[in-house]
């Protein structure tokens, strides 16, 4: 029954590796977001898909790439991998695109070392 | 009690006693406005939000009122309980779905 998952919940890795992460909502929602949540807990969107569209494209390295399957999946992947990089990601759903209430995923807590 | 200024990181209440969290924001052209709430280890939660056509909206034991004049906004929360330690997060919408997050505040609830 959860709205939004994430896979995996923990994700260590090391300097240089390429790794991705997997997120799903099943509430039907035509918009899904990336964000980070940095150490001191600040949260900073990522990105943005709509009906599988980017809409939003943050300051983000290139070496992350978003790809949206579908409507209900939107995965994150991270290419050489660096230290500045570990954080929590959360991934998000909504209805649609602006002044909707966003539902968050439980988070992707990646460590590189 | 209460969070003042600009922000304040942490709020420290004894239980039963309500809750004033602040926040200010940066955009007078943000028309949408959503207070989210984090516990350890999980992601933020849905609390309340407002539009910029109202200045106050009530909840379940939550308040928001918002304040366009000063760019301010705050969750006022009654009664707190231990359930309710969290970090909790204001949120602008500044253009399209994009969502500008505040730094957080801890709120702390003793019993």
């Amino acid at each position: 029954d959860t709205a939004v998952s994430q896979t995996p919940k923990y994700l260590v890795t090391q300097m240089g590796n390429d790794k991705s992460i997997k997120c799903e909502q099943n509430l039907g929602h035509d918009t899904m977001y990336w964000y980070k949540q940095d150490s001191k807990k600040f949260l900073k969107i990522m990105f943005s898909y709509n009906n599988k569209e980017l809409i939003i494209n943050e300051t983000v390295p290139n070496r992350f790439s978003p790809k949206s399957p579908d409507k209900a999946h939107l995965n994150l992947h991270i290419n050489s991998l660096e230290l500045g990089d570990s954080a929590v990601y959360f991934c998000a759903s909504s209805q649609e695109a602006g002044g909707n209430e966003q539902y968050f995923g439980p988070g992707t807590r990646l460590t590189v070392t | 009690g209460e969070s003042v200024g600009l922000h304040l990181p942490t709020l420290s209440v004894q239980e039963g006693d309500n809750s004033i969290i602040n926040c200010a924001y940066s955009n007078s052209a943000s028309d949408y406005f959503i207070w989210y709430k984090q516990e350890s280890g999980k992601g933020p939660q849905f609390i309340i939000d407002i539009r910029s056509n109202m200045d106050k909206r009530q909840g379940q034991r939550v308040t928001v009122l918002l304040n366009k004049t000063v760019k301010h906004l705050s969750l006022q929360i009654a009664a707190t309980q231990p359930g309710d330690s969290a970090v909790y997060f204001c949120a602008e919408e500044t253009s399209g779905s994009r969502l500008t997050f505040g730094e957080g505040t801890q709120l702390t609830v003793n019993p």
